[in-house]
């Protein structure tokens, strides 16, 4: 399967604590997404990091890539209860779009 | 409007009944999605739409799933016939870039949940 996988399946942090989750994925690809899932509705697209990029920066958000592990992380800065969410990487893949199965974190206050 | 709408929010429906979803992607975008959210589970890919060209419908799950575009806007899935396997989320996305394209970024609605009793 082209889907990416994610780890870990479930994290639960206190406020203030930073988030990091990991995407794995099989194929080249041309970018690779993260976004983030409310109460299971829509997603909401969060940062974009290009396949000839290596960081990058969004607020409190920071993502990496490693084309040659093929694997991207995205850390969460001095989470909020706000950040309680799904995390899902998503990977573009000249002419697909795969999700991976998502990161559930919990932030409590 | 400002973003991906669709309707109805929530659908509870009979097995076997047919069900239509609706998706209105945002002005202009060219490019739709369909995807399938089981409870606790990524997104599955259903079916892609990119202007006047023919529709991927791939990742269609059986015959009783189509879906149209009217028009390059509005968008409709059908199932027919629903089974109880098909309880689950439905959402829609669009793009203002074509699949694959080097910034393709999709913008989601807030999908539809179908629960087939």
């Amino acid at each position: 399967s082209q889907q990416g996988e994610e780890d870990p399946q479930a994290l639960s942090i206190q406020e203030g604590e930073n988030a990091t989750m990991n995407c794995s994925y099989k194929t080249s690809i041309n970018n690779l997404q993260w976004y983030r899932q409310n109460s299971g509705r829509g997603l909401v697209h969060l940062i974009l990091i290009r396949s000839n990029e290596r960081e990058k920066h969004s607020g409190r958000l920071r993502v990496t890539l490693d084309t040659s592990k093929k694997s991207s992380s995205l850390l969460i800065t001095a989470s909020r209860a706000a950040d309680t969410a799904s995390y899902f990487c998503a990977m573009n893949s000249w002419g697909k779009f795969q999700f991976g199965a998502g990161t559930q974190v919990v932030v409590t206050p | 409007g400002a973003g991906v709408s669709q309707s109805p929010s929530n659908k509870v429906t009979e097995k076997g009944k047919d069900v239509e979803l609706r998706c209105d992607p945002i002005s202009g975008h060219t490019a739709l999605y369909w995807y399938r959210q089981s409870l606790g589970q990524g997104l599955e890919f259903l079916i892609y739409f990119q202007g006047n060209s023919a529709p991927d419908k791939s990742g269609l799950p059986s015959d009783r799933f189509s879906a149209e575009r009217t028009g390059g806007s509005v968008s409709t899935l059908t199932i027919q016939r629903t089974q109880q396997e098909d309880s689950a989320v439905y959402l829609c996305a669009s793009s203002s870039s074509p699949r694959g394209t080097w910034e393709e970024t999709q913008y989601f609605g807030p999908g539809t949940r179908l629960l087939v009793l």
